[in-house]
């Protein structure tokens, strides 16, 4: 069975453009949620998403934003990147069954110069 | 408002000796919670989770951990350190099933002397 599957793994961007992330679930899975990993802030979540709808969002700001799509695979925009906006991206998929727990992918590597 | 500390960002032990990784929530409602393992420019694997039921929880590559309510605390430990279990270790806790919200603590950076 896939596992989670996010691309690019590695990007670069400027700063000020907007990077779209992409993040396929393991099969049969309805439910995504994205991460924000930093050396500074650790771990922080940012959107859980089921059924093509937002179920919980994390504390940031409006330039960031998701969706899900009928097959369940999601997509994460950044717009008017900052500098600080650099970080692993990691998405994780779930089988919205009780007591299961997140799969992540290997994560997306976003780089703003 | 849930939250998760990790005593410990460095951990250093020798190979053979026990690994002892140290976890504390405050959540005010019983949670769930979880260790993830991450290796370099690696997600997210999970090592173990307690959800219900026995406090006990056996994971992967030997890992386990006790959920102990009266302490809020959820430590992992292994006996024995190999080479290979050099990595991040995260606790996590999410206040119910049904949703993937975590609060994550801050990690522990374990390294294993030969």
């Amino acid at each position: 069975k896939a596992g989670v599957t996010q691309t690019p793994r590695y990007l670069i961007k400027t700063r000020g453009q907007q990077v779209t992330l992409s993040c396929s679930p393991i099969s049969g899975h309805r439910s995504v949620s994205w991460y924000q990993q930093t050396p500074g802030q650790g771990l922080q979540f940012l959107f859980e998403y089921f059924s093509e709808t937002q179920r919980n969002k994390g504390n940031f700001p409006g330039r960031f934003s998701g969706r899900q799509f009928s097959n369940s695979r999601s997509e994460m925009n950044v717009s008017t990147l900052e500098l600080g906006d650099s970080a692993l991206y990691l998405c994780a998929s779930s089988p919205y069954d009780r007591d299961t727990e997140a799969f992540f992918g290997q994560g997306t590597r976003l780089t703003v110069v | 408002a849930q939250s998760v500390t990790q005593l410990g960002s460095h951990v250093s032990v020798s190979e053979g000796a026990l690994v002892l990784l140290r976890c504390n929530y405050s959540s005010s409602v019983p949670p769930y919670l979880f260790w993830y393992v991450q290796y370099p420019n690696q997600g997210l694997q999970l090592l173990l989770k307690y959800t219900t039921g026995a406090t006990l929880v056996k994971g992967i590559n030997g890992f386990e951990a006790e959920f102990k309510k009266s302490e809020t605390s959820f430590h992992l430990t292994k006996p024995s350190a190999h080479m290979s279990d050099a990595a991040e270790y995260f606790c996590a806790v999410s206040k119910s099933s049904g949703t993937y919200k975590y609060i994550f603590g801050t990690g522990t950076r374990l390294k294993v002397l030969a």
